[in-house]
């Protein structure tokens, strides 16, 4: 059964601690997505990658890491610097035809992380 | 920088009526326009696309029509169900809309 996890769904942290997402995909899509969706503002994406140990920020990296080791993989760290980590964070993958010409994207169920 | 503008922010219609969602995007590069379906406390989810060299596209009671000219694009759903009630995203390329909170009153 193909698809994209994130686990946990929900998450809870103390202020001040490091804590990481996960994301799989067994899709074989090339490109993995990281956006973080806040009540009325859309998805804003935090970070992406296209190809193994390649990743680039997104529009609100800042507070946040990722690695990309593996093609199934994408993990995102969200750190102490991030001043508002609270939100819902998901992950998305997708194919990249020829061209760079951009496709559906495939969305994991989310997670919600609470910072206390 | 780029953006995408979505609107209305929030739709209530009746069973049975029409629901149209607008999206103006700024890129004239972009050339992919998916419309996505987020229900409550899950992942978005594609529900119709359409590439920048196709006016219209329509898929049983959902269609979406895009003007590359005045750089807009918009989401038509016909005799709405209550199972339509959800958020939808547009995009253009990898930039997403704000979102559309839908509600279909029974």
């Amino acid at each position: 059964d193909g698809g994209i996890t994130q686990s946990p769904k929900y998450l809870f942290r103390k202020e001040g601690q490091n804590v990481t997402l996960s994301c799989e995909q067994n899709l074989n899509h090339d490109a993995m997505y990281w956006y973080r969706q806040d009540p009325g503002q859309g998805l804003r994406l935090i970070y992406y990658s296209q190809i193994v140990n390649d990743f680039q920020k997104g529009d609100i990296a800042e507070g946040y890491s990722v690695s990309r080791e593996k093609k199934e993989s994408f993990p995102l760290t969200v750190t102490s610097a991030q001043k508002n980590p609270t939100a819902f964070y998901l992950c998305a993958s997708s194919l990249i035809a020829a061209g760079n010409s951009y496709n559906e994207q495939f969305f994991g169920p989310g997670t919600r992380l609470t910072v206390l | 920088g780029e953006n995408v503008e979505q609107h209305p922010s929030t739709l209530s219609v009746q069973e049975g009526d029409s629901a149209v969602i607008k999206c103006t995007y700024s890129d004239s590069a972009s050339n992919y326009f998916p419309w996505y379906k987020q229900e409550l406390g899950k992942g978005p989810q594609l529900i119709i696309d359409i590439r920048s060299n196709v006016g219209e596209k329509k898929d049983q009671r959902i269609a979406v029509t895009l003007n590359k000219t005045a750089k807009h694009f918009s989401l038509h759903i016909t005799e709405t169900q209550p199972e339509d009630s959800a958020v939808y995203f547009c995009a253009a390329t990898d930039l997403f809309g704000t979102g559309t909170s839908l509600t279909v009153i029974p």
